[in-house]
């Protein structure tokens, strides 16, 4: 089983549309999660942490659900420049140095 | 604002040869790490450095590759013999610290293309 599985889209939504992702981790001892966002052919780069309490920032929703090992992020909203693969990422337990581990991502396409 | 960099761009080379990718991590940062995505993969991570050795690597990072931190300001990551399999993007990041909360910061990449 995949450590960290996303939905594999792609999703394609006019501007204005709420999105939601979703992502699953198989390590329940995970500590940390991530939503990252990569422009094509682009480094990934932090969107935001997620905690059990949830967190918003902005547009952007991000929740935790340790007994299901579930976080989702909802864009709400959605402008054309939120369109980008959203990759769902999880701290690797146990790790010292807090190597990441990346899911497949979900690859986003907001119309005008 | 602070950034990480990374040399070249893109690097071609034929199989068998050895490759250097060279990172510059940000400045006041103490952990280092590389990462590979190959074209249409997950972004898979490789090896993570602090205090001038390893501290973790993954099963990927096998006896063909080697990092080192040759100077104050440099990071490098070194594929002895490459594969074609090593064709990917190479993604160095940093941290201030490790651990849970701080944020990796990752460098524009190098493609590698193996011939």
């Amino acid at each position: 089983r995949k450590e960290v599985e996303q939905d594999p889209g792609p999703f394609n939504v006019p501007e204005g549309a709420t999105v939601a992702f979703n992502c699953t981790y198989s390590n329940s001892a995970s500590q940390s999660f991530f939503w990252y966002r990569q422009d094509c052919r682009k480094e990934p780069k932090l969107l935001m942490s997620v905690y059990s309490s949830g967190n918003e920032d902005g547009r952007f929703t991000a929740q935790l659900n340790r007994a299901s090992q579930y976080i989702s992020l909802l864009i709400r909203d959605s402008k054309l420049s939120d369109s980008a693969t959203y990759l769902c990422v999880a701290m690797r337990a146990g790790g010292s140095q807090g190597n990441l581990i990346f899911g497949k991502g979900t690859k986003l396409s907001v119309k005008p | 604002e602070p950034e990480v960099t990374q040399t070249p761009s893109h690097q071609v080379t034929q199989m068998g040869q050895e490759v250097i990718l060279r990172c510059v991590p940000i400045s006041n940062h103490l952990y280092f790490y590389w990462y590979r995505q190959i074209l249409g993969q997950k972004v898979e991570f490789l090896v993570s450095f602090y205090n001038n050795e390893i501290s973790e690597k993954s099963e990927i990072f096998d006896d063909q590759f080697s990092v080192e931190r040759p100077d104050g300001s440099n990071f490098t990551l070194k594929i002895r013999s490459t594969k074609l399999e090593d064709s990917a993007m190479y993604f160095c990041a940093s941290s201030e610290a490790g651990g849970t909360f701080h944020e990796q910061f990752f460098g524009p990449g190098t493609r590698l293309t193996v011939l």
